[in-house]
C-alpha cells in the first residue's frame, strides 16, 4: 500500500531560525496536503497541493510539491512560539483507494 | 458554524468489551473520515464514508466497523476490544471527501482499554 514517510521526526530550534520538514511518498501522489496538530490537539488543515512543481505561501510558510508528484517540504521562515506542533503531510494515490494517507509528522519544538 | 463535534472525549472501557463512537460532522459535509492515533503509529486511516456508503477502508481488523446516517453523522464501533485500541479516535469531515477537499476534524474520543 501508499506509504508516506515525513523527516525529520523531532526538529528543535530557536525561536527566530527557519524549519523545514520533508514528505515522500512511495508511488505518485494526486495531491498532498498539509496539517498542523498543536500539543494535545487535533489536526488541522493548512493547505492542499495539486499540481506537478506547484509552490504556495501563506505568510511566513512556504509549501512546495514536487515534479513528480512524490515529494513536498514546508518551510517556516522565522519561527514562532506559535508554531509549536506537529506537521503532518498527507496525500492520495491511486484514485484514493487507500483514503487520505498521513506521514508520521514532524514535531517542533521551538527554545525561546 | 459549529466544528465537528466527537462524543464521548473520553472513554476507558475493559478488555473484551464493545464501544460505540460518535461524530457529527459539519453542517452540510457529506464525507466523514475515522482515524486512529497512537505515538507509535500515527494517524491511520479506518475508513471513510459518503452519503451513507463505506468509500474506503483502511488495513484495520474486522472488530473496527463504522456506519454513517442520512445525516450524515456517523458512528464506528470496536468490538473485543484489546488494550492495543487504546488510542484518540478522530472522526473529519469534508465537503465532499476524497481527492480535492480538506478535512475538518474533531477534537477525538481518547479510548483507554484496560
Amino acid at each position: 500500500g501508499q506509504q508516506v514517510m515525513q523527516i525529520p521526526q523531532y526538529q528543535h530550534v530557536q525561536e527566530g531560525e527557519d524549519f523545514t520538514t520533508y514528505c515522500n511518498s512511495s508511488t505518485t501522489l494526486s495531491n498532498i496536503q498539509w496539517y498542523k496538530q498543536r500539543p494535545g490537539g487535533h489536526p488541522v488543515f493548512l493547505i492542499q497541493l495539486v499540481k506537478s512543481g506547484e509552490v504556495k505561501k501563506q505568510k511566513r510558510l512556504t509549501f512546495q510539491f514536487g515534479e513528480a508528484k512524490k515529494n513536498s517540504s514546508l518551510h517556516i521562515t522565522a519561527t514562532q512560539t506559535t508554531d509549536v506542533g506537529t506537521y503532518f503531510c498527507a496525500g492520495y494515490s491511486g484514485g484514493g483507494a487507500d483514503g487520505l494517507t498521513f506521514g508520521k509528522g514532524t514535531h517542533l519544538i521551538i527554545q525561546p | 458554524k459549529a466544528g465537528v463535534t466527537q462524543t464521548p472525549r473520553y472513554l476507558i472501557k475493559t478488555r473484551g468489551q464493545q464501544v460505540t463512537l460518535s461524530c457529527s460532522p459539519i453542517s452540510g459535509h457529506r464525507s466523514v473520515s475515522w482515524y486512529q492515533q497512537t505515538p507509535g503509529q500515527g494517524l491511520q486511516f479506518l475508513f471513510e464514508y459518503f452519503s451513507e456508503t463505506q468509500r474506503n477502508k483502511g488495513n484495520f481488523p474486522g472488530r473496527f466497523s463504522g456506519r454513517q446516517f442520512s445525516n450524515s453523522r456517523s458512528e464506528m464501533n470496536v468490538s473485543t476490544l484489546e488494550l492495543g485500541d487504546s488510542a484518540l479516535y478522530l472522526c473529519a469531515s469534508s465537503l465532499a471527501g476524497g481527492e480535492g477537499y480538506g478535512y475538518t476534524f474533531g477534537s477525538g474520543t481518547r479510548l483507554t482499554v484496560v
